[in-house]
């Protein structure tokens, strides 16, 4: 069964720590990406990594930071330097489908709550 | 800069209903466009995805045209239903490249019975 999972589903974290989510896809994608969504905005980009031991910022990505060790992985800490961290964190992969487009694909999200 | 607009931000219709979302877009370099669906607390769900050459596509009671001049796409949706309840985004590459998306804001749909 093809797809990204996303884990936890929920985390709660106090200030002035870091945490890490976690994103793996079996999709044999090269591209993955990080959003942010808060309540009544769009998806914002975080980081994206178009390849393995490469990644670039996205948007907004003070205070967060990125690994691509492994094609199939890529995490994402948040730090404490992240002054309102509380949101709801989706990974993405992308991927070249039937007739050539690339496809971007969805993991069911982590949220994030600090206490 | 690709500034993606979605009207109405809320849309509450009774069931049985013909509907029609939009989306707009600033930058009509583009070569494809993507509608997703996303449920509450869930991620988001590929719908169809509009190549830039299409000005349709289908997939069951749904149906995206696409006006690349206008700066234009429309999500049809026929014979509405409540499972239909969802947040509707649509998404264009980014026009700066590096395959990323800029995602508009969305449309809140609610079918009532």
């Amino acid at each position: 069964d093809g797809g990204i999972t996303q884990s936890p589903k929920y985390l709660f974290r106090k200030e002035g720590q870091n945490v890490t989510l976690s994103c793996e896809q079996n999709l044999n994608h090269d591209a993955m990406y990080w959003y942010r969504q808060d309540p009544g905005q769009g998806l914002r980009l975080i980081y994206y990594s178009q390849i393995v031991n490469d990644f670039q910022k996205g948007d907004i990505a003070e205070g967060y930071s990125v690994s691509r060790e492994k094609k199939e992985s890529f995490p994402l800490t948040v730090t404490s330097a992240q002054k309102n961290p509380t949101a709801f964190y989706l990974c993405a992969s992308m991927g070249m489908v039937a007739g050539g487009n690339y496809e971007q694909f969805f993991g069911p999200g982590t949220r994030l709550t600090v206490l | 800069k690709q500034e993606v607009t979605q009207i109405p931000a809320a849309l509450s219709v009774p069931e049985g209903e013909n509907l029609v979302l939009n989306c707009s877009f600033t930058d009509s370099a583009i070569y494809n466009l993507q509608w997703f669906r996303q449920d509450p607390g869930k991620g988001l769900t590929s719908l169809l995805l509009i190549q830039s050459s299409q000005r349709e596509q289908t997939s069951g009671r749904l149906n995206a045209s696409l006006d690349k001049s206008s700066g234009r796409s429309t999500l049809y949706i026929a014979a509405s239903q409540p499972g239909d309840s969802a947040t509707y985004l649509c998404a264009v590459p980014f026009t700066g490249g590096g395959n990323k998306l800029t995602f508009g804001t969305g449309t809140q749909l609610k079918v009532e019975l």
